[in-house]
């Protein structure tokens, strides 16, 4: 069984650009997490879905992040405008979605803003 | 909000030391607790949870005992190995709705033969 993907694995782009990361959850998991990871740091909270629908979009830092999961499984986050202080990984987690279950990681995506 | 205070590291031990890297952490409610781990060059892996209070989780020689009265939840390792570098994170699971980890900053682990 595959675990969590995510795409790219690396993005590197200019300061105001648009990007756009992808993440594929372990099949037939309803709960799908977006944490931010900044050097030296532990992972932060950006959103959670549960199916199509996010019910927890607390750690979003601005109104420029913005999350999809139109059919309950690929997601995609989106940045807008980006700044020097997005440079960040990008992590991706899925899970049952019963509670306790364990939220099984993808490999990140590296974004770079330049 | 639910926090986590983890111990600063770096750690550096000699192979087959004793290890305990401190967790403590402030929540409503009785959260479940997680020990993540990122070996380098690789992603967060789960080492070990526990759910409710006094539950012992274990894996890999590794165990942690949920503490409800001192809200901690200390990792221990009787004998490390130098496979066992890696940072070391702690995570409370937030209640209310949002299944949220909360993690510290990470107990960087370096382990020489």
């Amino acid at each position: 069984g595959a675990g969590v993907s995510q795409t790219p694995s690396n993005k590197v782009t200019e300061k105001g650009k648009y990007v756009e990361l992808r993440c594929d959850p372990i099949s037939g998991h309803t709960a799908l997490y977006w944490y931010r990871q900044s050097l030296g740091q532990g992972p932060e909270f950006l959103i959670y879905f549960q199916g199509t629908g996010a019910a927890d979009d607390s750690g979003l830092p601005n109104d420029r992040f913005f999350a999809v999961r139109p059919e309950g499984s690929v997601s995609t986050l989106k940045i807008q405008r980006t700044e020097r202080g997005d440079s960040a990984v990008y992590l991706c987690a899925s899970s049952s979605g019963l509670p306790t279950d364990t939220q099984y990681f993808g490999p990140g995506t590296r974004l770079t803003v330049l | 909000g639910d926090s986590v205070t983890q111990m600063e590291g770096p750690v550096t031990l000699s192979e087959e030391a004793f290890l305990t890297i401190n967790c403590t952490y402030t929540a409503t409610g009785y959260p479940s607790l997680f020990w993540y781990v990122q070996y380098p060059g690789e992603g967060l892996q789960l080492l070990l949870k526990a759910t409710k209070a006094d539950d012992k989780g274990s894996n890999k020689g590794f165990e942690a005992t949920y503490r409800k009265e001192t809200t901690s939840f200390h990792l221990e390792k009787g004998s490390v190995q130098v496979s066992d570098s890696a940072v070391y994170f702690c995570a409370p699971l937030s209640q209310g709705g949002s299944e949220k980890l909360v993690f510290g900053k990470g107990t960087k682990l370096t382990v020489n033969p």
